[in-house]
């Protein structure tokens, strides 16, 4: 079972607009949220993550919300750039444990 | 510092032929994983461990095995190789659990015929 789902495999926004990535989750036990950046033939970049005792992290242009009611989770980027082109995928993993589990990702695209 | 580094980075295999995928860390990291990545199916992890001596399975163990016999390294094993696993693999390691992030290498483009 995915027990971390992005809904959404794409996204395309203009420059200097704010890209919205979303994440949704399953397991109550993640403790650890995450977002990496992927680029085409690389591994994945760790980028931002937020335990779940916040609500909010920032991280110059990233911004990562939790809304663990609903068990979902968010990443704001503000202004983007072309460069933030690539796929993003939010991560979870419960407390002290080595177990992350993965989304399938949302590619996006900033258009200049 | 050279991170995480996977070898190789392209493989073709034969269906029932084994092989290794070598990763290996010079950042002294504790927690070491392997995942795969397919289409439309992000990074499921295959196996993981928390220190040299201790692994563990993830989603998808079926087909692979794993040793940790130093922090340094942690190579995956394919024991009779199917064209299910036909794949990107990716090994990362991390100091830590939680929000600390993982280092990630560059990946192995292994098919299996």
């Amino acid at each position: 079972d995915q027990q971390v789902k992005q809904n959404s495999p794409s996204l395309s926004v203009q420059e200097g607009r704010i890209s919205i990535l979303n994440c949704d989750y399953t397991n109550s036990m993640f403790d650890y949220f995450l977002w990496y950046k992927k680029y085409p033939a690389e591994g994945p970049t760790f980028l931002i993550s937020i335990s779940s005792i916040k609500d909010k992290n920032e991280d110059g242009r990233f911004t990562v919300f939790l809304n663990k009611s609903a068990k979902h989770l968010s990443l704001h980027i503000v202004p983007s750039q072309p460069g933030d082109s690539a796929v993003y995928f939010c991560a979870a993993s419960p407390y002290n444990n080595n177990d992350m589990r993965f989304g399938a990702g949302t590619r996006l695209t900033v258009k200049p | 510092n050279a991170g995480v580094t996977q070898t190789p980075k392209f493989q073709v295999l034969k269906t029932g032929q084994s092989m290794t995928l070598q990763c290996a860390q010079d950042m002294n990291h504790e927690y070491m994983s392997w995942y795969r990545q397919d289409p439309g199916m992000g990074l499921r992890l295959i196996h993981y461990s928390v220190g040299a001596g201790i692994t563990d399975q993830g989603e998808v163990p079926n087909g692979y095995n794993v040793s940790r016999s130093t922090t340094e390294d942690f190579p995956l094993r394919l024991l009779s190789a199917a064209p299910s696993q036909t794949s990107v693999y990716f090994c990362a390691s991390s100091y830590t659990t939680g929000v600390g992030g993982y280092t990630f290498g560059s990946g192995t483009r292994l098919t299996v015929v």
